[in-house]
């Protein structure tokens, strides 16, 4: 069981936006501003995609978003495209005992 | 830019020790601003956090896993190292490196990954 919880699955069509939540407690997501999103596509390495609950690496497209409200965060990825599908999962800091949790994991399909 | 590699045995018998090295190029572990970590993947299945060391020797454990669990940097070698005693089959995963922002605690980047079967 992870420590942060994902829905397993979602799914949008090309174009479209989807948003995927990840809810924590208010010891982790509610309690800094240290959220992140990792995009990782069949046999390869995940990849950020957001870091401290907002902010995009250089080189990520402006069509993700991050954002939190209370103890669940969201990730949203707008004008959906096909290289979109993969695994996304979120990660918080936790304090200085568990530094890092992660979510189960949301499969994207781009219908 | 920087790039991280896994290196160890694929195949390691059960009640033995997983050991394996993150080679890291085009930058230094020696970076006052990064931790170092690693995190593994079941096949099938989530991330999870192991453990993340600073060059100077301070290291952080997934309460999980921290009996055992140890992490080691090589600055000569520009190299960290994790060993997992007691190997289960629940051991068995995918296992990544990376560098890890502790303010902001964020992974980037990963290693390729290399998997790891527990098996006899």
């Amino acid at each position: 069981q992870s420590a942060l919880t994902q829905p397993p699955s979602a799914s949008g069509s090309p174009g479209q936006s989807v948003t995927i939540s990840c809810a924590g407690t208010s010891s982790d997501v509610g309690a800094y501003n240290y959220v992140s999103w990792y995009q990782q596509h069949p046999g390869k390495a995940p990849k950020v995609m957001i870091y401290e609950v907002t902010k995009r690496p250089s080189g990520v497209p402006d069509r993700f978003s991050g954002s939190r409200s209370g103890n669940t965060a969201s990730l949203t990825v707008s004008g959906l495209q096909a290289e979109d599908e993969a695994d996304y999962y979120c990660s918080s800091y936790a304090g200085s005992n568990i530094l890092v949790v992660f979510g189960g994991g949301t499969k994207l399909t781009v219908l | 830019q920087l790039q991280l590699q896994e290196s160890g045995p694929g195949l390691v018998k059960p009640s033995e020790t997983l050991s394996l090295t993150c080679t890291v190029s085009g930058g230094s572990i020696s970076s006052s601003s990064y931790y170092w970590g690693w995190i593994r993947q079941p096949p099938g299945r989530g991330l999870e956090w192991i453990g993340s060391i600073y060059y100077k020797g301070t290291t952080y454990y997934n309460p999980s896993l921290r009996s055992r669990v140890t992490t080691s940097a090589d600055t000569s070698k520009n190299q960290f190292s994790l060993k997992v005693t007691s190997v289960t089959a629940a051991d068995t995963a995918v296992y990544y490196c990376a560098k890890f922002t502790i303010f902001g605690a964020w992974f980037d980047p990963w290693g390729q990954g290399t998997l790891v079967t527990v098996s006899s």
